[in-house]
């Protein structure tokens, strides 16, 4: 079955990047009817949508307005995952990070699996 | 931008019916999903497209829209199900296109 396994640093300093990468098994990052999604859920923001990056014909990348300016989320076809990068970090930005595939259902992606979920603290 | 409104929580009893409720402009016109949350875990799909379930989740979970409401119905309720429920929406017009609502948190009596 499909499963996502995500890594990173659970700590990042105020200014700096945080990144985080999600390992693809069982389907690939490259795939013409997934989305590969990274979503944040803190105690003030509740669940909140960060972006995608999906491959159609080309890879496309959609973005949330609140973080658009500093986040990248890239594939990486050769280890089938994708990554998030997240720059000028702040402590707003502390909270719990997954990763998930979006699938088409109806008129939008249902988030079908999740990654297990990483605690970032922003802290000096 | 979009909002989703949710109440925060429900209570039933065992054996009970659970209703959790999901209401917001246009909602009528998007598909609604629905998630369940345990703490310390991540969310697990349990509806989409506003009725169809993914497989494994029992036919208990079911959901249904009326108007610019959408509602997630648990049957027979287990004290298993006693968990945070997310509803979600894909707005394209949005400049937030995927939106979470608030949560609710079932309790079970």
């Amino acid at each position: 079955q499909v499963q996502l396994q995500q890594s990173g640093p659970g700590l990042v300093k105020p200014s700096q990047t945080l990144s985080l990468t999600c390992a693809i098994s069982g389907d690939s990052v490259s795939s013409n009817s997934a989305a590969w999604n990274w979503i944040r859920q803190s105690p003030s923001r509740g669940l909140e949508w960060l972006g995608r990056t999906f491959y159609r014909s080309k890879w496309l990348n959609d973005y949330a307005l609140s973080v658009k300016s500093r986040i990248i989320i890239n594939p990486d076809t050769s280890k089938n995952q994708f990554s998030l990068h997240l720059s000028s970090v702040t402590p707003e930005d502390t909270a719990v990070y997954y990763c998930g595939r979006g699938r088409m259902a109806g008129s939008g992606d249902a988030l079908d699996i999740w990654g297990q979920g990483t605690m970032v603290t922003v802290s000096s | 931008s979009y909002v989703l409104t949710q109440p925060p929580s429900v209570s039933v009893a065992p054996g009970q019916t659970a209703r959790i409720t999901c209401g917001g402009n246009n909602v009528g016109g998007v598909s609604v999903h629905w998630y369940q949350q345990k703490p310390g875990q991540a969310p697990v799909l349990v509806v989409y497209g506003d009725s169809d379930r993914p497989s494994g989740i029992p036919e208990r979970f079911s959901g249904s829209k009326s108007g610019n409401t959408a509602t997630l119905t648990i049957s027979r309720v287990e004290a298993g199900d006693e968990a945070d429920y997310y509803c979600q929406v894909w707005d394209i017009s949005s400049i937030h296109p995927v939106v979470f609502g608030g949560g609710t948190t079932l309790t079970v009596l």
